[in-house]
């Protein structure tokens, strides 16, 4: 099983549409991200959060929230999706004990907003 | 604010040519440097992490370099291979209360048999 897991792989959705993305991971780290990737503008921040009571915003929060359920899970969710919301999201984990900040990334979850 | 920048965006090579990626960041105050390889559709993979204390790391074919005072950073890959063909990409660490990950856009390598 792969120590970071993103839910659903693969989703298509029309415009306006609620849509949550989940990742989960089995490393017991206690910081997590959420990151989209466009092609031509690369990885992009949108949230992350250092501990279970932390969120905090990144470039490109707009449009998006987030829930920290646990320690172990951190969701992301798009209110109201829109197309230029198509792209492909991932989740990370990073373990601030040792200092590395060493980032561990789920396989990635493509929306398409229709 | 931090800009991690790779340049070529693309790279084309013959299999078996020795071959170095460069990175290049403008702010100096890192914990890190990683370089990670992505497969088409697919997640990013670590591949080496260097500790802003450290000048090198070296895993199989790879080695990465890291010159903190000149914002560089290269990857090398020894004898490429047809399965290297990927996007290769760095990023940066931050010192700071909350420092997190800047990216590069990256390299993408195509190893031609």
């Amino acid at each position: 099983d792969a120590d970071v897991t993103q839910t659903p792989r693969n989703r298509i959705t029309k415009t306006g549409k609620r849509i949550m993305l989940e990742c989960s991971q089995t490393k017991g780290h206690d910081r997590m991200y959420w990151y989209r990737q466009d092609p031509g503008l690369g990885l992009r921040l949108i949230y992350y959060s250092f501990d279970v009571k932390d969120i905090n915003k990144g470039e490109i929060s707009d449009g998006y929230s987030v829930s920290r359920q646990a320690q172990a899970k951190f969701s992301l969710s798009l209110e109201s999706a829109i197309p230029n919301q198509t792209a492909l999201y991932f989740c990370a984990t990073s373990d601030p004990g040792q200092l590395s900040g060493e980032l561990f990334f789920g396989e990635g979850s493509r929306l398409t907003v229709l | 604010k931090q800009e991690v920048t790779q340049i070529p965006a693309a790279l084309s090579v013959p299999e078996g040519e020795n071959l170095v990626l460069n990175c290049s960041f403008t702010d100096s105050a890192i914990y890190n440097l990683q370089w990670f390889r992505q497969d088409p559709g697919k997640g990013l993979t670590s591949l080496l992490l260097i500790q802003s204390s450290q000048r090198e790391q070296t895993s199989g074919r790879l080695n990465a370099s890291l010159d903190k005072s000149s914002g560089r950073s290269t990857l090398y890959i020894a004898a490429s291979q047809p399965g290297d063909s990927a996007t290769y990409l760095c990023a940066v660490y931050n010192t700071g209360a909350n420092s997190k990950l800047t990216f590069g856009k990256g390299i993408t390598l195509s190893v031609r048999p």
